[in-house]
């Protein structure tokens, strides 16, 4: 089964460390999607991102997150540094989308914790 | 923002009753979906409806949408323990698609 891949499942690191989560979107895909799950804001859209342009990243603390996708095969999610109020689970999701975005593939999620 | 916002937040109902869950949105949209998503896991696609349709079947799951009230229901018929999750629906009126935050369902054996 294609799938999205997100590495770490897992990850724990103390305020100010860096942080780098990376994606494999779904082979064919022409859209990536990072999003931030938090138990008190729902889903964030943190940006996204079509044949490998970014499209929008107005979601993200420019001063701490990039985003980018050095090849079709890899997307990454930057935070440096990081703070506890980071804390999340972070998810990469692709899809195939023409005009209007189609369904999306998530991944498991990276849980973050910042302590 | 579009960000859809679902009604209601949590829901309980016994198996075999039916789970019906809404989501009312602000702005135009090119199409509405509808994902689920199990505790630790990511989200899966359930179903889509696009702008011009007003309901869409797919196995047990019944979806309506009425663009003049900006709003949709996601209807599960005949539920199952295994239907526990929580529900949310995504809004599209361009490149962006823009989550609610969800209604957590509980299916009791």
């Amino acid at each position: 089964d294609a799938r999205v891949t997100q590495t770490p499942r897992h990850k724990v690191t103390e305020m100010g460390q860096e942080v780098t989560m990376r994606c494999q979107p779904i082979l064919g895909h022409n859209t990536v999607f990072w999003y931030r799950q938090t138990m008190m804001q729902g889903l964030e859209l943190l940006a996204y991102f079509r044949n490998r342009a970014p499209l929008d990243d107005s979601g993200m603390p420019k001063d701490r997150f990039s985003a980018e996708m050095p090849d079709a095969t890899l997307a990454t999610l930057k935070i440096q540094p990081s703070e506890p109020r980071d804390s999340a689970v972070y998810f990469c999701a692709s899809g195939l989308g023409e005009e209007t975005n189609e369904k999306l593939f998530f991944g498991s999620g990276t849980q973050l914790s910042v302590l | 923002s579009q960000q859809g916002e679902e009604d209601p937040q949590a829901l309980s109902i016994q198996e075999g009753e039916n789970a019906t869950m809404n989501c009312s949105y602000k702005t135009s949209i090119n199409n509405l979906q509808w994902y689920r998503q199990n505790s630790g896991r990511g989200l899966v696609h359930l179903i889509l409806i696009r702008s011009n349709e007003r309901e869409k079947h797919s196995g047990r799951l019944r979806v309506t949408l009425d663009t003049s009230k900006k709003s949709s229901s996601l209807l599960i018929t005949a539920s199952r323990a295994a239907d526990t999750a929580s529900y949310f629906c995504a809004t599209s009126s361009g490149y962006a698609l823009n989550f609610g935050k969800g209604t957590s369902l509980l299916v009791t054996p």
